[in-house]
């Protein structure tokens, strides 16, 4: 069945560049799926930063738009994050999930199935 | 950008009791809305889709139900596996946003 891992430095600096990436197995990350990023800070609610389709397609969070970037890579089945000038709001942790989606006439109805098991990035000096 | 509202924040019931979150868009999302389950240290797990649309392998006990802006997420009968945070979240055509969460304890 499909799973998700995520992988990435655990720490990073305040104005540096948080990466990270997920990589699916069970699944090709071609067939027509968004692919997503969600993150939590500790102790507090769930945030969506943005999803990736292989067809180009990239959607992000607008309270974070101007720092974000999505990418995939088809060779290695994965997928990454990239956001940029970090500070400690940003120390959460970080979840990739699949875009499940059903299409029902001209809708289509999409959610968070399934999901890693997250990886905690904190960002301090 | 749609908010959404989950009441209430906390809530203590006893095994078999009928449970009821409440989840509310400030505009209407159609159904589009999906109930998530997190459990301390783990990720998220879905329960529902398309408002009302349980998950293979989720216990018939949970149910959803509404439309426009007022959501419900019921649990028929708690358990004490249903102990978690349950959060809601909706599935616009290019954004989307989570409720802040209702953290479910036994009384």
């Amino acid at each position: 069945q499909v799973q998700l891992q995520e992988s990435g430095p655990g720490l990073v600096k305040p104005a540096e560049t948080l990466s990270l990436t997920c990589t699916v197995s069970g699944f090709s990350i071609t067939r027509d799926y968004f692919w997503g990023w969600i993150r939590q800070p500790p102790g507090k609610g769930l945030e969506w930063i943005g999803k990736i389709h292989h067809a180009g397609n990239r959607y992000y969070n607008p309270s974070l738009n101007s720092r974000v970037t999505m990418s995939l890579d088809t060779s290695k089945n994965q997928f990454s994050l990239q956001l940029t000038s970090v500070t400690a709001t940003d120390t959460a942790m970080y979840y990739c999930a699949r875009l499940g989606w059903a299409g029902v006439g001209s809708a289509v109805y999409r959610w968070f199935d399934p999901w890693g098991q997250g990886t905690l990035v904190t960002v301090s000096s | 950008d749609i908010q959404m509202t989950q009441s209430p924040s906390t809530l203590s019931a006893s095994v078999g009791d009928r449970v009821i979150i409440t989840c509310r868009a400030s505009q209407s999302i159609s159904d589009w809305l999906a109930w998530y389950q997190q459990k301390p240290g783990k990720a998220p797990k879905l329960l529902i889709y398309k408002a009302s649309t349980l998950q293979s392998g989720v216990p018939s006990r949970f149910s959803g139900s509404g439309s426009g802006t007022e959501f419900t997420l019921t649990i028929s009968s708690l358990q004490p596996d249903d102990i978690a945070t349950y959060y809601c979240q909706q599935s616009g055509r290019f954004s989307y946003s989570f409720g802040q969460g209702t953290k479910l304890a036994i009384k």
